[in-house]
């Protein structure tokens, strides 16, 4: 079953611009991650938040997570070319071995 | 620092015919995944290994067997193949509790005629 799932399903932007995706999910979380695949590769991990963290920064990315509306964003800001991927939120479920993946947002950032 | 590597990356075969799918890191992990990747579908666990020796249900096992061999290596079989396991298939691994990233191969696209 689907814990996660991102808004929006897809989303378009010009370089240089700010990409926010949404996260929500349904049960209580310990940690909430985030994963990018890029066209024909294997998931990379962006970042890891924990349940008792508000925000996390790396880079350009930006979490937020908000536990009482059980749900996360991702900021990139000032976007590239090649940040176009399909970015994905996963919660361990019930906090065992399973990660439950969303089925993604896809962006396109054009030059 | 190869990760996780993912053999092999494509493969066609007829409904009825058998296939492993093969996976090994190199990361000294305890945890390993295998994963399918449908269209819309997002990602959907198929078995995964908590340590060397043994193997759980994921969310759709149904028509797969694993193979954990040893610390390093799982394995994904279908015994016989049907056009529904058309699908990208990813193998992952993850050491330390659930607090840690996994990590993924690139894949292997599998196509069932």
């Amino acid at each position: 079953s689907q814990q996660g799932e991102e808004d929006p399903q897809a989303l378009s932007i010009q370089e240089g611009e700010n990409a926010t995706m949404n996260c929500s999910y349904k049960t209580s979380i310990n940690n909430l991650q985030w994963y990018r695949q890029n066209s024909g590769r294997g998931l990379v991990h962006l970042i890891l938040i924990r349940s008792n963290e508000r925000e996390k920064h790396s880079g350009r990315l930006r979490v937020t997570l908000d536990t009482s509306k059980k749900s996360s964003s991702l900021l990139i800001t000032a976007s590239r070319a090649a940040d176009t991927a399909s970015y994905f939120c996963a919660t361990p479920q019930g906090g065992s071995e399973k990660l439950v993946f969303g089925k993604g947002t896809k962006l396109t950032v054009n030059p | 620092n190869a990760g996780v590597t993912q053999t092999p990356k494509f493969q066609v075969l007829k409904t009825g015919q058998s296939m492993t799918l093969q996976c090994a890191q190199d990361m000294n992990h305890n945890s390993m995944y295998w994963y399918r990747q449908d269209p819309g579908m997002g990602l959907r666990l198929i078995y995964y290994s908590a340590s060397e020796g043994t193997t759980d249900k994921g969310e759709v096992p149904n028509g797969y067997n694993v193979s954990r061999l040893n610390k390093r290596e799982f394995s994904l079989r279908l015994e016989s193949a049907a056009p529904s396991q058309t699908s990208v298939y990813f193998c992952a691994s993850r050491g330390g509790g659930s607090n840690q990233p996994q990590h993924f191969g690139d894949g292997t696209r599998l196509s069932i005629l």
